[in-house]
């Protein structure tokens, strides 16, 4: 089975701070990497897929690139604003079949 | 379009009773997903459905089943409610040329007493 982690499990930064998290994944038999936003109370909302090595996706302030050489993807948020808290999953697909296997999840906390 | 929808949003259960979560899509989509989510372990994959009549296990699917009878619901049943299974339930759809970009309901939270 695919071990999808995330890393810090928390984050706690300041209004207009710059932050990045890990996920990190089996870089063998890769087929694709998710990222989704999750605010709380709501269901989760699709942010990345990525499928190519050094693949970058941005929309807006987030931006995210995939290393499936060494099996990892960073998530960035340039700027953290109040609104950008939330957690944010990363997932990766267990086979071509579409079940995906999320990582835990880093949970960001933006100061005003 | 109501995109996924579930029912109920909050249930509380007694062990041993049994209940149905009922998923429903408007947006044609062929695959539909049953989910998880426990504090500290992210979503985990109940059941899922890659069209209508088929399902398939996922990675923590004892103690549930599941139907997929018409194309547009997928059913989550506990027959027999364990307080283990208080979680938040998320059904989620996806496109079958796009199945890595899922659409996610609002969640039911189920508390089994």
């Amino acid at each position: 089975i695919l071990n999808v982690e995330q890393s810090p499990q928390s984050l706690h930064v300041q209004e207009g701070d710059s932050t990045n998290f890990t996920c990190s994944f089996p870089s063998s038999n890769f087929y694709a990497l998710h990222w989704y936003r999750w605010e709380t109370a709501k269901s989760p909302e699709a942010l990345f897929v990525m499928t190519l090595n050094g693949d970058e996706k941005k929309k807006g302030r987030i931006s995210a690139t995939l290393n499936t050489k060494e099996g990892y993807s960073y998530l960035y948020i340039k700027g953290s604003q109040p609104e950008d808290s939330a957690t944010y999953l990363c997932a990766s697909p267990y086979n071509q079949g579409g079940k995906l296997i999320f990582g835990q999840g880093t949970e960001l906390s933006v100061k005003p | 379009n109501a995109g996924v929808t579930q029912t109920p949003k909050f249930r509380v259960l007694k062990t041993g009773q049994s209940m149905t979560l009922l998923c429903a899509q408007d947006m044609n989509h062929e695959y539909m997903y049953w989910y998880r989510q426990d504090p500290g372990m992210g979503l985990r994959l109940i059941h899922y459905s890659v069209g209508e009549g088929t399902t398939a296990k996922g990675e923590v699917p004892d103690g549930y089943n599941v139907s997929r009878l018409k194309k547009q619901n997928f059913l989550l049943g506990l027959e027999s409610a364990a307080p283990s299974q208080t979680s938040v339930y998320f059904c989620a759809s996806s496109l079958k040329h796009r199945l890595y970009e899922q659409y996610f309901g609002p969640g039911t939270r189920l508390t089994v007493t």
